[in-house]
């Protein structure tokens, strides 16, 4: 079936870097764009950025620019996503998901979510 | 950045009445060349990631109950849950796609009066 598995928890120092995987599997890889999402203890949803799987041509939101890095694998169907720099602040669960690929300027939903990966930055 | 802005934060509903979750965006997320609204909602259960319900503001995705349903256009929109059931108590998310970054409102926490 139609899914997105990612990697398991960590826990990582204050300074650190991170990298979570997403594995896509039921689906055409180059079909569809790769998000990440991530939501801090109680709080809501934070757009982070994403690729475009057929080239691998990246987005980021202004607040991770530089400190996020999304590449992908295509012969794995595989999402990575690195996180450098890290502070308590980036305590979270880290989502990945999947929007439909249309060449228009608008977006499409995200239909299929990962489970998530919860990231601990703590000394 | 569009801004999303939920309404309440909160919300209390008795088992089989109507709730209704407000959300209103900074900038309109309507495309006139086609005249969508680049506008979704999700729902998010404890220890879960978000599911999809409606897209396009109203566009409910498959297999979701017709209990749930959307309107509005352009700065405001509406998830109504016609009857609510147990199993509906969640965190409800709005979310813009028009343009990047895509942008979440605050979340409403939805509970049985």
């Amino acid at each position: 079936q139609v899914q997105l598995v990612q990697s398991g928890a960590e826990v990582k120092n204050p300074g650190a870097s991170v990298k979570i995987s997403c594995k896509a599997s039921g689906y055409t890889f180059t079909s569809y764009y790769v998000h990440w999402v991530r939501q801090a203890p109680g709080q809501g949803l934070e757009w982070m950025g994403g690729i475009d799987p057929r080239d691998g041509r990246t987005s980021y939101a202004q607040t991770f620019q530089g400190r996020v890095t999304v590449t992908r694998d295509t012969s794995t169907t595989t999402v990575y996503m690195e996180v450098t720099s890290l502070t308590s602040d980036d305590t979270a669960v880290y989502y990945c998901m999947r929007e439909a690929v249309d060449d228009s300027p608008r977006g499409q939903p995200f239909d299929i979510w990962g489970q998530g990966t919860v990231v601990t930055v703590s000394s | 950045d569009i801004v999303m802005t939920q309404s309440p934060d909160s919300l209390a509903v008795s088992l089989g009445e109507r709730a209704t979750i407000n959300c209103k965006s900074g900038h309109s997320v309507l495309d006139s060349s086609n005249n969508k609204n680049y506008l979704a909602w999700y729902q998010q259960k404890p220890g879960q990631p978000p599911k999809l319900l409606i897209y396009w503001a109203s566009t409910r995705e498959s297999g979701v109950p017709d209990r749930f349903s959307g309107s509005g256009s352009g700065t405001d929109f509406t998830l109504t849950i016609s009857s609510l059931q147990a199993e509906d108590v969640a965190v409800y998310y709005c979310q813009q796609c028009f343009s990047t970054p895509y942008t979440f409102g605050q979340g409403t926490k939805l509970e049985i009066k």
